[in-house]
């Protein structure tokens, strides 16, 4: 079965330094992989995804994450941290149900802190 | 930019009444899906949904529980007789297309007493 793990339940980051949040895979075939940001009181917003194609993914916000196949990661990554950028983030894979459609299988999610 | 939207934000009610949670997917998406976080937990997958019919549940999604799309813009999640661990957030989402990125509502929070 696909999943994703989470190592880190709390990241914190001085605000303009480099951030990473990290997330390991483990999957059958070829990894789907997202990020999404949750802010208090908020919905699940995504953030990038993975298909294929370049290891280097661009996403909304400014933030970026590295796809490595041998080490089976997709750290989520931002140059220089925001305070505003203080959310839970979670990790996904994509995993396709028997009736050929796709659920998400989540982590356990990282709570990122930047401080001022 | 659309989005999917959630109503009621926040619902609280009693153990063993029916409660209906509602959501409107972005309106040219064709997969909808219910996925709820118990507190402190993970998000898991409840239910798909796509040509008026499920087309995927988990074992979480027994008996209890039913999703409707009673008109063009609506999908809903019934639960029938409600249990303390139902207590959750419920998140809706949808996508374009079966293999398409899914986007999440704001959720509902619920709490059972």
């Amino acid at each position: 079965a696909q999943s994703v793990a989470q190592p880190e339940d709390q990241v914190n980051v001085a605000e303009g330094n480099p951030l990473t949040v990290k997330c390991t895979y483990s999957v059958s075939g070829n990894p789907y992989l997202f990020w999404y940001v949750q802010y208090p009181n908020r919905g699940l917003q995504f953030l990038l995804k993975y298909i294929t194609g370049d290891n280097l993914v661009k996403g909304s916000y400014g933030f970026e994450a590295e796809f490595n196949k041998s080490q089976t990661s997709f750290h989520l990554k931002k140059p220089s941290a925001l305070v505003s950028d203080s959310a839970l983030y979670f990790c996904a894979v994509r995993d396709m149900a028997t009736s050929g459609t796709y659920k998400y299988i989540f982590g356990t999610g990282t709570r990122l802190k930047v401080l001022a | 930019e659309p989005e999917v939207t959630q109503t009621p934000s926040h619902q609280v009610t009693q153990m063993g009444q029916e409660v209906i949670l509602r959501c409107v997917p972005i309106s040219n998406h064709l997969y909808f899906y219910w996925y709820r976080q118990i507190l402190g937990q993970k998000v898991e997958f409840l239910v798909s949904f796509y040509n008026n019919e499920i087309s995927e549940k988990s074992e979480i999604f027994d008996d209890q529980f039913s999703v409707e799309r009673p008109d063009g813009s609506n999908f809903t999640l019934k639960i029938r007789s409600t249990k303390l661990e139902d207590s959750a957030m419920y998140f809706c989402a949808s996508s374009l297309s079966w293999e398409g990125t899914q986007y999440f509502g704001p959720g509902t929070r619920l709490l059972v007493l």
